[in-house]
């Protein structure tokens, strides 16, 4: 398996701006995780799915943003309209039901709003 | 929620023992997780603790006591390379539906020649 993929890498884009970043997880995991990650606050979790099923989205900071998990092979994080504080890596990570195993990450979005 | 403490940076020299303590606290808890991350990479996992004890893999071992909420990350014969942050994580059953995944602030250690 390639892992868990992300796109893009990299995103700059202006103030106001809709951003969708977007993740594929590993085949047959069972939970999808939405991070962000900054120098000030770490690594934040934002939002995580349950069998495509959004089970817990409280560290989502505010309305702009939002998950879907149309399917299992397909999530995506929007930012609509993005402000340069949105400004940071965000990780999607993908595990399985079984106790003990761990999250995969991918490899993450950089995303710049100027 | 969870609360999930950890020294933000520690300083050590190649070829010595660190041991980077995580304490938590949190209601459903199952399973805490070690992380390593590169500056620029995704966290890369290290090692899992659900029972009390000692658990060891090489040169990293970690440890975990669920009534004192506390873990820690034993890194020996420290090289160069595990100048890193370590990302202490805690699952824990929420809504009875799932299992959030929260991560602590990280500890950046940086290892000196």
């Amino acid at each position: 398996d390639a892992g868990v993929i992300q796109s893009p890498r990299h995103e700059v884009t202006e103030m106001g701006q809709e951003v969708t970043l977007r993740c594929k997880p590993i085949s047959g995991h069972d939970y999808l995780f939405w991070y962000r990650q900054t120098m000030m606050r770490g690594l934040e979790l934002l939002i995580y799915f349950n069998n495509n099923v959004p089970i817990d989205d409280s560290g989502m900071p505010e309305d702009r943003f939002s998950a879907k998990m149309p399917n299992a092979s397909f999530s995506t994080l929007k930012i609509q309209p993005s402000e340069p504080r949105d400004s940071a890596v965000y990780f999607c990570a993908s595990s399985l039901e079984l106790p003990g195993t761990e999250a995969f990450f991918g490899q993450g979005t950089r995303l710049t709003v100027v | 929620g969870q609360n999930i403490d950890q020294p933000t940076e520690m300083t050590a020299t190649e070829g010595a023992i660190v041991q980077i303590n995580c304490t938590y606290q949190t209601s459903g808890f199952n399973g805490l997780f070690w992380y390593q991350q590169h500056a620029g990479e995704a966290p890369t996992f290290l090692s899992y603790n659900v029972l009390d004890g000692l658990e060891e893999k090489g040169r990293f071992s970690s440890f975990l006591s669920r009534s004192k909420g506390y873990s820690y990350l034993l890194l020996k014969e420290l090289q160069m390379k595990d100048s890193a942050s370590y990302l202490c994580a805690v699952r824990d059953r929420s809504n009875n539906a799932g299992n959030m995944l929260t991560f602590g602030g990280g500890t950046r250690l940086m290892v000196k020649p």
